[in-house]
């Protein structure tokens, strides 16, 4: 089982619609990081997130420490949104330098 | 802008030919990492450097290894290239190990493409 589960792994949605991506963790984390990834692009950080939300545009990331779960939500999503975002913690285990990745949710968003 | 820069974008090599990746950052962060992703996979974790401090992943092939002239540049090297070792690498950094003073910044990626 992966230490880092995102759900869901594909997502389809009309341009405008509010979107949810779910990660879980089930180590402990000095953070969680949201990615995100064109198709046969490079990886942009979105946020990285030890405690409370953050937004940035329309993109809004919160944590729950204690229930270890994360949310990233795109208000008003756009074509442009259409990407893998990835879910990824630092700071688990032994190995506190390594990025655990979760496998990612594939995002297109239809105009 | 402060930014990672991988050079090529794109690499073709023969197989079996040594090709070297280039990584650099105008951060000065004292960490900079090397990830292989394969086709719809995670990206997996090679090697890092903490400043010139060389840390391999215990399963990492011996034919990568890497080189950090200076705290900018970084180097991916690919003694004998096979075709399984086709696929995106990315270049990260971070000011600290584990990213915990500002994260991570990772560069655009180089495809790379055995022959």
């Amino acid at each position: 089982k992966n230490e880092v589960e995102q759900s869901p792994q594909n997502l389809t949605a009309q341009e405008g619609e509010f979107i949810t991506i779910n990660c879980s963790y089930s180590v402990g984390i000095s953070a969680l990081h949201w990615l995100q990834q064109h198709p046969g692009g490079g990886i942009v950080s979105l946020f990285m997130l030890s405690s409370g939300k953050k937004k940035h545009g329309r993109l809004i990331a919160t944590i729950n420490i204690q229930e270890k779960h994360s949310s990233l939500h795109i208000t008003a999503s756009h074509p442009r949104d259409s990407a893998v975002y990835i879910c990824a913690a630092s700071g688990g285990g032994g190995s506190n330098y390594k990025l655990t990745f979760g496998k990612g949710t594939l995002l297109t968003v239809n105009p | 802008d402060a930014m990672v820069i991988q050079n090529p974008r794109y690499q073709v090599t023969q197989f079996g030919k040594p090709v070297t990746l280039s990584c650099s950052q105008t951060l000065n962060h004292n960490v900079m990492y090397w990830y292989q992703q394969k086709s719809s996979q995670a990206p997996k974790l090679l090697f890092h450097y903490y400043d010139k401090d060389f840390n391999n992943e215990a399963d990492t092939p011996d034919n990568f290894q890497s080189r950090r002239p200076n705290t900018s540049f970084c180097f991916l090297d690919i003694r004998s290239p096979g075709l399984g070792d086709a696929a995106m690498y990315l270049c990260a950094t971070s000011r600290d190990r584990g990213g915990r003073l500002g994260g991570y910044t990772f560069g655009s990626g180089t495809r790379l493409t055995v022959v």
